[in-house]
């Protein structure tokens, strides 16, 4: 498709266990972006990658978080030993470059409950 | 550190009136670029807008109109003969100029738009 693709729309899962989100960015664009929302806190950066260079990391909340961007294109968002507090809807978005005047555009996003 | 705030929570108003939602931002960058993005009930976030901090010329998309004043560091959005589409949660978002950095987005809290008949 033309947009940025996510999956699955929707995951729930038991507290303690790991899971894996997925983002398929537009084709072309070079820069990757996953971002958080949740009632508490708003929208919260994680992490941006660009290209071949290294991730910041930045906005991850702890080291339960770790996000992977293999051949310069997908990637997977995962969070191990899931918590309450992780629940919220998780965002990728895509960039042309990496340049900060390039609209990032968004994903429908992975709604994630943790019971 | 950079910080949006959007002080209107929500907002309601009927079909045709107009709205303006408001956007005030903090940053001690002296170039900046700041967004607007359209948040319907369906969830994906939809990019109306991108202004850059040395172009302070007012825009006009058919009905919808930004005004961009840096002196009061605010970028504020008006809708024009509001309609039932344009319900949504509108966000107003701030990125400063790489420095070596990711050019992540800082978000305000979001203004919920709610238009009735």
């Amino acid at each position: 498709g033309a947009g940025v693709s996510q999956s699955p729309s929707n995951k729930v899962t038991e507290k303690g266990k790991d899971v894996e989100l997925r983002c398929d960015p537009i084709s072309g664009h070079t820069a990757l972006y996953w971002y958080r929302q949740s009632l508490g806190q708003g929208l919260e950066f994680l992490i941006y990658f660009q290209g071949n260079s290294a991730p910041d990391k930045s906005g991850l909340p702890s080291d339960r978080f770790s996000a992977e961007r293999t051949g310069g294109s997908v990637s997977t968002l995962t969070i191990q030993r899931t918590q309450q507090e992780d629940s919220a809807v998780y965002l990728c978005a895509s960039s042309f470059s990496r340049d900060s005047n390039q609209p990032q555009h968004f994903g429908d996003g992975t709604r994630l409950s943790i019971l | 550190a950079q910080k949006v705030t959007q002080a209107q929570t929500e907002i309601s108003v009927v079909e045709k009136e107009d709205v303006t939602l408001d956007c005030v931002y903090e940053t001690r960058d002296t170039t900046y670029y700041l967004f607007w993005y359209k948040q319907p009930p369906s969830g994906e976030l939809v990019f109306l807008i991108r202004r850059n901090s040395f172009d302070e010329q007012n825009e006009i998309s058919g009905r919808y109109s930004w005004n961009f004043q840096k002196s009061t560091s605010s970028f504020n959005f008006t809708i024009t003969a509001s309609q039932v589409v344009d319900s949504a949660v509108y966000f107003c978002a701030l990125s400063e100029r790489n420095t070596g950095t990711a050019s992540k987005l800082t978000f305000g809290t979001g203004t919920r738009l709610q238009v009735t008949l």
